[in-house]
């Protein structure tokens, strides 16, 4: 079954610090990607990667850089955390382009809170 | 770029009621369109796509929905909805992305389903 893994479902965090959401897949996908998602906004994408040690800016990158140093794991970093980034981030990745297979697997996501 | 107008945030209903959710894209060209539903405290899931042939469009738990190119819209429909289907529903429109030619998916405000006994 296919299965995308956040590592953490829960974080609280002090303004300030350092934070890093892990999101691993075992489907052996190509491509994986980073929304965040807020009330009234839907999902917004942050960063994405079509192979490993790839990236590419989504939407709203300002704040966020990510890694990809193998092609199961695909990190999302907030260097310096903040208020305004309080909110569900969620992980995604789809094997080929979208419109030949047409479908991201989704995490269940990180539910951040920053203080 | 594309961008999507799910037209009600909030949708209440009674079960055995049919239902609509509405959703328009902003670009005629080309398009994948595509539904997501987002159960409380889960991740989103695939509920059905198109990407051609067919403007109507079956999907899981009951659910369709039809392509209009004209009036660049793909609304969701379900003839008889349960109380399990209270859940939020996003439409998305594919939308080329980055230097790549790679793709991403666009996603609209959603639109939050309650069923009510």
């Amino acid at each position: 079954d296919v299965k995308v893994t956040q590592s953490s479902r829960y974080l609280v965090k002090r303004t300030g610090e350092k934070v890093f959401l892990e999101c691993v897949q075992d489907m052996d996908h190509e491509n994986m990607f980073w929304y965040r998602q807020d009330p009234g906004l839907g999902l917004r994408l942050i960063y994405f990667s079509y192979d490993v040690k790839m990236k590419e800016k989504g939407d709203i990158p300002e704040g966020y850089s990510v890694s990809r140093e193998k092609k199961e794991r695909f990190s999302l970093i907030l260097e310096s955390a903040s208020t305004n980034q309080t909110s569900m981030y969620l992980c995604a990745s789809s094997l080929y382009i979208l419109s030949n297979t047409g479908e991201l697997f989704f995490g269940e996501g990180s539910r951040l809170t920053v203080l | 770029a594309q961008s999507v107008t799910q037209l009600d945030s909030q949708v209440p209903v009674f079960e055995e009621a049919p239902v609509e959710l509405r959703c328009n894209y902003s670009s005629s060209v080309s398009v994948y369109l595509f539904w997501y539903v987002q159960y409380p405290n889960q991740g989103l899931q695939l509920l059905l796509k198109y990407l051609s042939g067919s403007t109507l469009v079956k999907g899981i738990n009951g659910f369709e929905a039809e392509f209009n190119k004209s009036q660049t819209s793909f609304h969701l429909r379900k003839p008889s909805v349960h109380i399990s289907d209270t859940a939020e529903y996003f439409c998305a429109v594919s939308d080329l992305a980055g230097q790549g030619g790679s793709e991403k998916l666009v996603f609209g405000k959603g639109t939050k389903l309650t069923v009510n006994p």
